[in-house]
């Protein structure tokens, strides 16, 4: 497997729900973001981890939750949504510290829907 | 406040025809301008970046054109295809600012056969 991993691909949750969506990349990178795409607007960044520590959290919501155990994994962690949190979640990867701008690699992402 | 504005929001382009998206920022200090091409089910992938030490940047049929002073972007697709067809998103950041990039709403590009 190569790339951003994403699973679940859909996910449709109730708002007491709790559920996870995980993120892998198999491209050596150190640093990881989650970013949430809703249709007509631009692409959000909710979170930045960089060698496993966040370093921004975009004003996101406490009902959302990350987790970074190592560089190659990404988690974030969901409960007590709301029905305008549905969206496309993207994780992307890149490798950091060099000079010049990182090129982000995205995963396909998870559809979510709450219902 | 939305730091890139990106138009159309989307565009009808025939097969051999030229797409042109057009992007506009606020942030001066911003020095890198990459867009991103995203088709249906996948997530958005690097398509081509410039930087404001040029003013055009060009791989094979697509092209950067960058305007500095009036704080303008756009995407050029020459000879259109219909694999071309996808929603692209222009973007912003600023060196060193660990991948924290700044995106258009994003144009659909649909290219008739």
């Amino acid at each position: 497997e190569t790339g951003v991993t994403q699973t679940p691909r859909h996910l449709v949750m109730g708002m007491t729900n709790k559920k996870s969506l995980k993120c892998e990349q198999h491209l050596g990178h150190n640093a990881m973001y989650w970013y949430k795409q809703s249709a007509k607007k631009p692409l959000e960044l909710m979170f930045v981890y960089n060698f496993k520590e966040q370093t921004e959290n975009n004003s996101v919501p406490s009902r959302f939750s990350p987790e970074c155990p190592n560089s190659s994994h990404l988690f974030l962690h969901l409960h007590t949504l709301q029905p305008e949190d549905s969206a496309l979640y993207l994780c992307a990867s890149s490798q950091t510290g060099s000079a010049t701008n990182e090129k982000l690699f995205f995963g396909s992402g998870t559809q979510l829907s709450v219902l | 406040q939305q730091q890139v504005k990106q138009s159309p929001q989307s565009l009808i382009v025939q097969k051999g025809g030229i797409s042109i998206i057009n992007c506009a920022y606020e942030n001066t200090a911003f020095d890198y301008f990459p867009w991103y091409q995203q088709f249906p089910g996948k997530g958005p992938a690097l398509l081509i970046a410039i930087r404001p030490d040029v003013s055009e940047k060009k791989e094979g049929r697509f092209t950067i054109s960058f305007n500095k002073s009036a704080k303008q972007f756009s995407l050029h697709i020459m000879d259109s295809q219909p694999g071309d067809s996808a929603t692209y998103f222009c973007a912003a950041s600023l060196t060193g600012s660990w991948g924290k990039l700044q995106f258009g709403a994003g144009t659909q590009v649909v290219v008739t056969p």
